[in-house]
């Protein structure tokens, strides 16, 4: 049961343009949600979050917005860089219990 | 701030032979830590939540025999994975949560592959 689902395994995008990474999820318990990063051969970084009392949370090229109608979360990276290219992984948590559910990952590629 | 270390960062070994890979908070305290498996292509899988000073909590069809945590003090877990098997090979990923933090994200070590020949 994927309880967190990143359904485009891939995204290309201009240099310059909005990446717009999308992530749904089942569990209507998750109160929390994360974007990381990842490069081949290391380990996730932390990019952004968002509680469950908020819609939206920017921080810098990066905003993630959250439907909770919809089991929905979106992470907007504005403009797109080279070097935002990596794998987006968003995962989910509920607030007092310690693991975090992620999602399959999308791989961006910002074209030059 | 905020940083995760593991060692080694790649090891090879022979089946049969047991292998240790060890996680460090190094400026911050951890009372629970994660341990992740990655494929190929697909996501980080958790294997188990490491506490500190007390037994590590596996998830389901993890074989808690064959992955031995342990968690000593609040900057060191452990993963040893025994009697190792050609598919056991992966790439190993720890994290961990600062205790004195009232966020909830985790921080990720770097990762180890390991690949059993």
């Amino acid at each position: 049961d994927q309880q967190v689902k990143q359904n485009s395994p891939s995204l290309s995008v201009q240099e310059g343009r909005i990446s717009i990474l999308n992530c749904d999820y089942t569990n209507s318990m998750f109160d929390y949600f994360l974007w990381y990063k990842k490069y081949p051969a290391e380990g996730p970084t932390f990019l952004i979050s968002i509680s469950s009392i908020k819609d939206k949370n920017e921080d810098g090229r990066f905003t993630v917005f959250l439907n909770k109608s919809a089991k929905h979360l979106s992470l907007h990276i504005v403009p797109s860089q080279p070097g935002d290219s990596a794998v987006y992984f968003c995962a989910a948590g509920i607030q007092g219990a310690q693991k975090l559910v992620f999602g399959q990952g999308t791989r961006l590629t910002i074209n030059p | 701030g905020a940083v995760v270390s593991q060692h080694p960062s790649w090891v090879i070994c022979k089946s049969g032979t047991s292998v240790k890979i060890e996680c460090r908070s190094l400026d911050f305290q951890a009372t629970t830590m994660f341990w992740y498996r990655q494929f190929p292509k697909q996501s980080l899988m958790l294997m188990a939540t490491s506490n500190e000073g007390s037994k590590a909590t596996y998830e389901q069809g993890v074989e808690k025999d064959k992955f031995l945590i342990n968690h000593a003090s609040l900057t060191l877990s452990t993963l040893t994975v025994t009697s190792a098997h050609p598919e056991d090979s992966s790439f190993y990923i720890c994290s961990a949560r600062d205790q004195g933090s009232l966020s909830y994200e985790q921080y990720f070590g770097p990762g180890t592959r390991l690949t059993v020949t």
